[in-house]
């Protein structure tokens, strides 16, 4: 069936540097995507979002890439910082429905 | 805080009780998310509310789970003649209609011995 998905689990950086983080979608219907932060024992926080209309977002220190001819999504993190270190989850909706997510990235900011 | 709140935040229950989780959404959202989440994985979808419809249910909600939202406000999981794999975070989650943008409360842990 179709889903939401990540290319990798586990992704390593050093402090200063820029992460990417990429996920997969594979519904072309989906029109609305999310980018959700997630530390040890609390819920998911909201990052940044972006519609189907658009191919790029920035929000402060992130950005949001769609590309809907490969049905790729990717968060790019300028600067990580160790406060940055947390599980990113990719989610899809369409037609004001329910968010799907996939299964996560946890991203680990080395000093 | 206005955030989203959840109680509890840990429940530890035996098999084959009850339990009922309680979320608080956001005052002006409308719409209300249930999700369930497993350690390391995403968040499952459950089931939502608008207002006080509820929408949309997930096939992984069986006959043991119950969810409502009788004023549009607040709104109760419960699950009936738990099971050792239910055990997980159960997270609500709340939005306006208008916007999409979903804020997730702190969940609650559910431990089923």
């Amino acid at each position: 069936g179709e889903s939401v998905g990540l290319h990798l689990p586990t992704l390593s950086v050093q402090e200063g540097d820029n992460s990417i983080i990429n996920c997969a979608y594979s519904n072309s219907a989906s029109d609305y995507f999310i980018w959700y932060k997630q530390e040890s024992g609390k819920g998911p926080q909201f990052i940044i979002d972006i519609r189907s209309n658009m191919d790029k977002r920035q929000g402060q220190r992130v950005t949001v890439l769609l590309n809907k001819t490969v049905k790729h999504l990717s968060l790019q993190i300028a600067a990580t910082q160790p406060g940055d270190s947390a599980v990113y989850f990719c989610a899809e909706s369409n037609n004001n429905n329910d968010m799907r997510f996939g299964a996560g990235t946890r991203l680990t900011v080395k000093p | 805080d206005t955030g989203v709140s959840q109680d509890p935040r840990h429940k530890i229950t035996k098999r084959g009780q009850n339990v009922t989780f309680r979320c608080d959404p956001i005052s002006e959202h409308n719409r209300l998310y249930w999700y369930r989440q497993t350690l390391g994985q995403g968040p499952e979808f459950l089931t939502y509310f608008q207002n006080e419809a509820q929408l949309e249910k997930s096939r992984l909600l069986s006959d043991r789970f119950s969810a409502e939202r009788p004023k549009g406000s607040f709104s109760t999981l419960e699950i009936q003649r738990t099971e050792q794999g239910d055990s997980a975070m159960y997270l609500c989650a709340s939005s306006l209609e208008r916007s999409r943008e979903a804020f997730f409360g702190q969940g609650t842990r559910l431990t089923v011995v």
